[in-house]
Order: C-alpha cells, then sequence, then structure tokens
C-alpha cells in the first residue's frame, strides 16, 4: 500500500517550452508531497514542498517563478518546468510521508522522472 | 539547521563479505528519525531500515544492522553476506519530529556501493 505514481518517467522537450509532471497517490490521501531534483551521482535536494490547497513552501534557492508546484488535491500534485533550459535538465522525485496509515516514520516515493531539455 | 554528512563516496565489497557505510549528522534535537535508503539503478527509492532516537537498540532487517551511537551522532549501516542486488547507492537521511517540523528528509551526499562476485 501507500503507492505514489509519478509521470512521465522520461521527457524530452525543447528549450523555452513548459513540462509538467504528475505525482498520483494511489490508496491514500497525500495531504502533503516533497519535490526533489537529483543530479546523476549525487543526493537528492529537497526543491519544495507542497500541502494539499495552500501554497507550496520552497527551498531557498529554488526559482518559485519557474517551478510551479500545485496540490489541488488529497490525490495530486504537480511539478510543471516553466520555460525549461538545458541547465533544467535532472532527475525530479517526488516523494509523500505515510503518516495516514498510522506509521508516521515512513514516506513513499514515486519512480522518478528524467527530464531533458535540448 | 540539520545536517547529514558520507564521508565515503565509493565503496566496494566482495560477495558474501560484510560492508560498513558510514554516516554522521548533526542536530540540536533529541528525538528524530534516522533512515537508510538504497537507490538501484533504476533509481527507486527503497528504504532499507530505519532507527527511532529514543529507542537505544540497534535496528535490524534481515542482512542489514545499524550502529546508533546518539552521543557521537553516527548512525552506520552494515550489510553482511553481501550480495551483487546490494549494488546500488546509499543515502543516509534524517527527519526530525514530530510533523510540525515539516517532515521533510535531509538526505546525505550518498555512498556508492558496487558488490564484485
Amino acid at each position: 500500500g501507500a503507492v505514489v505514481s509519478q509521470h512521465p518517467s522520461w521527457v524530452i522537450c525543447k528549450s523555452g517550452t513548459s513540462v509538467k509532471i504528475e505525482c498520483r497517490s494511489l490508496d491514500f490521501q497525500a495531504t502533503t508531497m516533497f519535490w526533489y531534483r537529483q543530479f546523476p551521482k549525487q543526493s537528492l535536494m529537497l526543491m519544495a514542498t507542497s500541502n494539499e490547497g495552500s501554497k507550496a513552501t520552497y527551498e531557498q534557492g529554488v526559482e518559485k517563478d519557474k517551478f510551479l508546484i500545485n496540490h489541488a488535491s488529497l490525490t495530486l500534485s504537480t511539478l510543471t518546468v516553466t520555460s525549461a533550459h538545458p541547465e533544467d535538465s535532472s532527475f525530479y522525485i517526488c516523494s509523500a510521508p505515510k503518516e495516514r496509515f498510522g506509521d508516521q516514520e515512513g514516506y513513499t516515493f514515486g519512480s522518478g522522472t528524467r527530464l531533458t531539455v535540448v | 539547521a540539520q545536517t547529514v554528512t558520507q564521508s565515503q563516496p565509493e565503496m566496494s565489497v566482495q560477495e558474501a563479505e560484510t560492508v560498513t557505510l558510514s554516516c554522521t549528522y548533526d542536530t540540536s534535537e533529541s528525538d528524530y528519525y534516522l533512515f537508510w535508503y538504497k537507490q538501484p539503478p533504476s533509481r527507486q527509492m527503497i528504504l532499507v531500515i530505519r532507527q527511532e532516537a529514543y529507542k537505544q537498540q540497534n535496528a535490524t532487517e534481515n542482512r542489514f544492522s545499524v550502529n546508533f551511537q546518539k552521543a557521537a551522532k553516527s548512525f552506520s549501516l552494515k550489510i553482511s553476506d553481501s550480495q551483487l542486488g546490494d549494488a546500488a547507492m546509499y543515502f543516509c537521511a534524517y527527519r526530525s519530529t514530530p510533523w510540525n517540523q515539516g517532515g521533510k528528509l535531509i538526505f546525505g551526499q550518498g555512498t556508492e556501493l558496487s558488490v564484485k562476485p
């Protein structure tokens, strides 16, 4: 249980276009979703925390206008990379805490999205 | 702010042998959770083991065990009887409690483990 489905798994887009990444909680309600960015051979860097029905909280140095996060429902959180440039190419991962299952220590991760901007 | 440090970018172990991955962290909190996550080439994050700071007993999960030294702020992972499938990137992570701290995970830099047949 507690599965987060992330789509697309990979996407190639042209520079200047926008790309939307979706994370859906399939069998639970995700009031919170964490969005991470990961470069090859590096750690997961938290970009922002989204909470259902409210504005996302962005980490220092993350451009709010470039990385738009929407968490309009308890089962869907989206990350839109606007006006993408080659330096936005990276691996993006979403994660939701599993506290609603009485397990307050765990997290479930999406399978990630590899974004390549050409 | 909390920080997590993994000082071994790469480690190698012979199949069936034992390897220990190091992790240290810095926090002023007394209650928190620590995790080890595995990220294989598929890049799907997999929970290996977790430890509650208030528990003195070290967590174990089959071939995986931790050495939790709270005073030293150290949280190492021991993998016994290493298998080829253990080859992956391993991340140590910290989470504050309670949830009003945001519940976010703070990850270390990662250790890439290779297993030699």
